[in-house]
């Protein structure tokens, strides 16, 4: 069956550094993956999407990377503040943005001062 | 709107009572989805509406789950007899056809079944 895995442990890390954060699948193609942002009682936020011809792609401080032999994307957030701190999630799109998707559970996000 | 409305944001309901959620999408989407989380989970798919298209209901857990969109815009999930195990928070989210835009969330309905 279809399996996304994203980091279930929270991840802390010193401002300033750069966070990085995974997301591995199985027994999926995605055309498309997309990361979203989440703040407790809140929906989540579009971040980035990234296609799969596509090895990386940028946003002001945020690099996304998607390598489909390893089934692996990675984010990063570089010089990271106490604002970054959220819950980040994968999400796996077999077509465009206008089907449906699917999301990993999301891996927690610290930033201490 | 400006964004993805949902109501009510807290609804705290009695087991074997029905329940309807509202979603009230950008203007302009075509597509409307619902998503439901669990506490400390990750979202699980419900329905996905495109246009006029027939909806994908192969996420709904049960018959005691169906939704509808109205004229393209407003859709309802309602959930009957509900169950303890349907507390949840109920994400609405739309998008356009326009790839790269990704989805737009509501802030969800807080649904607690007692």
């Amino acid at each position: 069956s279809q399996k996304i895995e994203q980091n279930s442990e929270a991840l802390n890390i010193q401002e300033g550094k750069t966070a990085t954060l995974t997301c591995n699948y199985t027994n999926y193609s995605p055309a498309y993956l997309q990361w979203y942002r989440q703040d407790p009682g809140r929906g989540p936020v579009f971040l980035l999407l990234i296609r799969e011809n596509e090895k990386e792609k940028r946003k002001e401080r945020l690099k996304v990377t998607f390598d489909t032999t390893l089934k692996q994307s990675l984010f990063h957030i570089t010089a990271s503040q106490p604002a970054d701190s959220a819950t980040y999630l994968c999400a796996l799109d077999p077509y465009s943005s206008a089907s449906k998707i699917i999301f990993g559970s999301g891996t927690r996000l610290s930033i201490r001062p | 709107g400006a964004g993805v409305s949902q109501s009510p944001s807290n609804k705290v309901t009695e087991k074997g009572k029905d329940v309807e959620l509202r979603c009230d999408p950008i203007s302009g989407h075509t597509a409307l989805y619902w998503y439901r989380q669990s506490l400390g989970q990750g979202l699980e798919f419900l329905i996905y509406f495109q246009g006029n298209s027939a909806p994908d209901k192969s996420g709904l857990p049960s018959d005691r789950f169906s939704a509808e969109r109205t004229g393209g815009s407003v859709s309802t999930l309602t959930i009957q007899r509900t169950q303890q195990e349907d507390s949840a928070v109920y994400l609405c989210a739309s998008s356009s056809s326009k790839v790269g835009d990704g989805y737009t969330f509501g802030s969800g309905t807080r649904l607690t079944v007692v």
